[in-house]
């Protein structure tokens, strides 16, 4: 239980392009989902805490109109990095919470972006 | 903000060999827990602590949430070759808002034939 899937899993496009990642909760209702980011060989950083039906929260530093984040049901969030440029390439991962929030994050895959 | 310092930063061992890591927190958590990620992909829940004192294994694995409830440590025990990845521990505190984890830098384990 508590799959979490997220995607895509890599992807590559030039300087400029809108990027659109998606994050599902597969077996379970998430009524919070994170947005980590991590540079290689380097820790998972927050980006942003999005709750089902309302306005993401961003961390310090983190663009909010840069990196456009909905949650519009129980089991999806989405996370599109806009006019994306080479220094947005990383590896971006979400994490969802059940409804029981238990503090345990279940975390996708990951997408890895690279741009061009 | 919370700031989780974990060591060591990499291991180089041989297999069979135990591993211990650890994490201290300038602050005070809720739930510590411990996950493993290999290259590519996202992190897997290996331990979650949720009572200062509480001491949890799972096979190989034994975690214990201090009783500061600000550290918190990781031990891996006759060490395989697919214990080979980053091990990061996490903490979180529950009110306040629905915070995201805290991630401490991550323990590369590196065992050697």
């Amino acid at each position: 239980g508590a799959v979490v899937s997220q995607h895509p899993s890599w992807v590559i496009c030039k300087s400029g392009t809108s990027v659109k990642i998606e994050c599902r909760s597969l077996d379970f209702q998430a009524t919070t989902m994170f947005w980590y980011r991590q540079f290689p060989k380097q820790s998972l950083m927050l980006m942003a805490t999005s709750n089902e039906g309302s306005k993401a929260t961003y961390e310090q530093g983190v663009e909010k109109d840069k990196f456009l984040i909905n949650h519009a049901s129980l089991t999806l969030s989405t996370l599109t990095v806009t006019s994306a440029h080479p220094e947005d390439s990383s590896f971006y991962i979400c994490s969802a919470r059940s409804v029981t929030g238990d503090g345990r994050g279940h975390f996708g895959d990951g997408t890895r972006l690279s741009i061009l | 903000g919370q700031q989780l310092n974990q060591s060591p930063q990499s291991m180089f061992i041989q297999e069979g060999e135990d591993v211990s890591m650890n994490c201290t927190s300038s602050s005070i958590f809720n739930t510590w827990l411990w996950y493993k990620q290999d290259p590519g992909e996202g992190p897997v829940l290996l331990i979650a602590l949720y009572k200062a004192g509480e001491l949890t294994s799972n096979g190989r694995l034994t975690a214990q949430f201090g009783i500061t409830r600000k550290d918190s440590f990781l031990n891996i025990s006759a060490s395989i070759p697919s214990d080979v990845g980053i091990y990061f521990c996490a903490g979180y505190s529950s009110g306040g808002g629905a915070d995201g984890l805290t991630f401490g830098k991550g323990t590369h384990l590196i065992i050697q034939p």
